[in-house]
């Protein structure tokens, strides 16, 4: 079985600050892969960044980074300089191969509710 | 790239009717479509899984026969709700997969029903 455990239910930040949004993972498949996706007010969910199980290079995209970590099972997700746009459901993960099989079926997180304040 | 669209965005319907929403690939072919309910506040819930051509997949719990999925193409899914009940208003989203080795899902707009 498979597992995306996101402990920060809901957060607030000013803008301008960072802030680090947390995911622990936990599977058995040795092949995996790790997600994160933004869910505005609207609704839609927006992809953001996919990463696999056999690449822990960290990754940086303008003012988000990534930071795998397979030695502790997490994909922590980094907003610098937020903005009140970023204000979000931010959900993490998990897809493995033969858990999820041939379709690779996603597991959520239960997501982290990002609020930046002016 | 990579666009999915759904049809309608937002639906209200009396109690006992069926609803049909549909799930489109724009720029791409989805050889594997998702369909999630999301509950206000809450995560994902899988309902099913659709390839194309082929039956639908349903997850612990949900009910084929209130929940009808459809992949009639690449770029085509729909999910009926049949006689639906106010228990059965949800935010219903779809996703797809482009196919091969790709993993990553493309989420559809969403679609808010509202059963009165």
């Amino acid at each position: 079985a498979q597992k995306v455990t996101q402990a920060q239910t809901e957060i607030s930040v000013v803008e301008k600050e960072d802030v680090t949004l947390d995911c622990v993972y936990e599977t058995r498949d040795t092949t995996y892969y790790l997600f994160w996706y933004k869910q505005p007010p609207s609704g839609e969910l927006v992809f953001l960044i996919r990463r696999n199980s056999f690449d822990e290079q960290n990754e940086i995209s303008g003012r988000y980074s990534w930071n795998f970590q397979k030695s502790t099972s997490s994909f922590n997700f980094t907003i610098t300089a937020s903005q009140v746009v970023d204000s979000a459901v931010y959900f993490c993960a998990l897809s493995a191969l033969n858990s999820g099989g041939s379709n690779y079926k996603l597991t959520f997180g239960k997501g982290t509710l990002l609020t930046v304040n002016p | 790239g990579a666009v999915v669209s759904q049809h309608p965005s937002r639906v209200i319907c009396k109690s006992g009717t069926s609803v049909k929403i549909e799930c489109r690939s724009l720029d791409f072919q989805a050889t594997t479509m998702f369909w999630y309910r999301q509950f206000p506040k809450q995560s994902l819930m899988l309902m099913a899984t659709s390839n194309e051509g082929s039956k639908a997949t349903y997850e612990q719990g949900v009910e084929k026969d209130k929940f009808l999925i459809n992949h009639a193409s690449l770029t085509l899914s729909t999910l009926t709700v049949t006689s639906a009940h106010p228990e059965d208003s949800s935010f219903y989203i779809c996703s797809a997969r482009i196919g091969g080795t790709t993993t990553t899902q493309y989420f559809g707009p969403g679609t808010r029903l509202l059963v009165l």
